[in-house]
């Protein structure tokens, strides 16, 4: 079965810190790979997708990710955070041919000012 | 940009009754919608997929007989509770999917309170 790990529970920076948020799933074929962020009182957005491609996505909001097939990982990066970062992070997978999406536990943001 | 709406936001009922939920998009047709639910502090679960016009695909785990899920039009899901209890208590949030090969888009969620 499918599985997605988020190794990060809970992760403090100052703004204008780096941050890398890692996911790692589990599956053997195909996949397509998000990141969702959930900010206090609101919605699952998406904040980058991977269908296929150049390996290295940029999504909204100054953020990427890289998908490394050999390692099973997809991680979220920004090179300098801001306090409205400040978010629940999402790690999602699905095969290609399906809609459904398993997610990680999720990484809970805080950016101190 | 795709929208759902998920109705009510925030519900409040005694044990023994029956709840439901509703989520629509709002600007587009979504060949399936998806209901997780989300426990404090934890992941979304998926707790069934839900395909216009057939019946919805229950994640295992999840009792058919007490989460009645239709799903009437292409722009309609609905997920009823049924003689809720508090340890349904919970945040329910439903997708909207428009195929394989699109994200889904989410609606705000809903939190259900049993007393």
């Amino acid at each position: 079965a499918q599985s997605v790990s988020q190794h990060n529970h809970h992760v403090i920076l100052s703004e204008a810190a780096s941050l890398e948020l890692g996911c790692n799933y589990s599956y053997g074929g195909t996949v397509n790979l998000f990141w969702y962020v959930q900010y206090p009182g609101q919605h699952l957005q998406l904040l980058l997708k991977y269908f296929s491609g150049d390996p290295l996505v940029k999504g909204i909001k100054g953020f990427e990710a890289e998908f490394i097939k050999s390692k099973f990982s997809f991680n979220l990066r920004k090179p300098s955070v801001q306090w409205s970062d400040t978010a629940e992070y999402f790690c999602a997978v699905k095969s290609h041919n399906t809609d459904k999406l398993i997610f990680g536990t999720g990484t809970r943001l805080q950016v101190f000012p | 940009g795709a929208v759902v709406s998920q109705h009510p936001s925030w519900v409040i009922c005694k044990s023994g009754t029956s709840v439901k939920i509703e989520c629509r998009s709002l600007d587009f047709q979504a060949t399936t919608m998806f209901w997780y639910r989300q426990f404090p502090k934890q992941s979304l679960m998926l707790m069934a997929t839900s395909n216009e016009g057939s019946k919805a695909t229950y994640e295992q785990g999840v009792e058919k007989d007490k989460f009645l899920i239709n799903h009437a039009s292409l722009t309609l899901s609905t997920l009823t509770v049924t003689s809720a209890h508090p340890e349904d208590s919970s945040f329910y949030i439903c997708s909207a999917g428009q195929g394989a090969d699109q994200p889904q888009h989410f609606g705000d969620g809903t939190r259900l309170s049993i007393l």
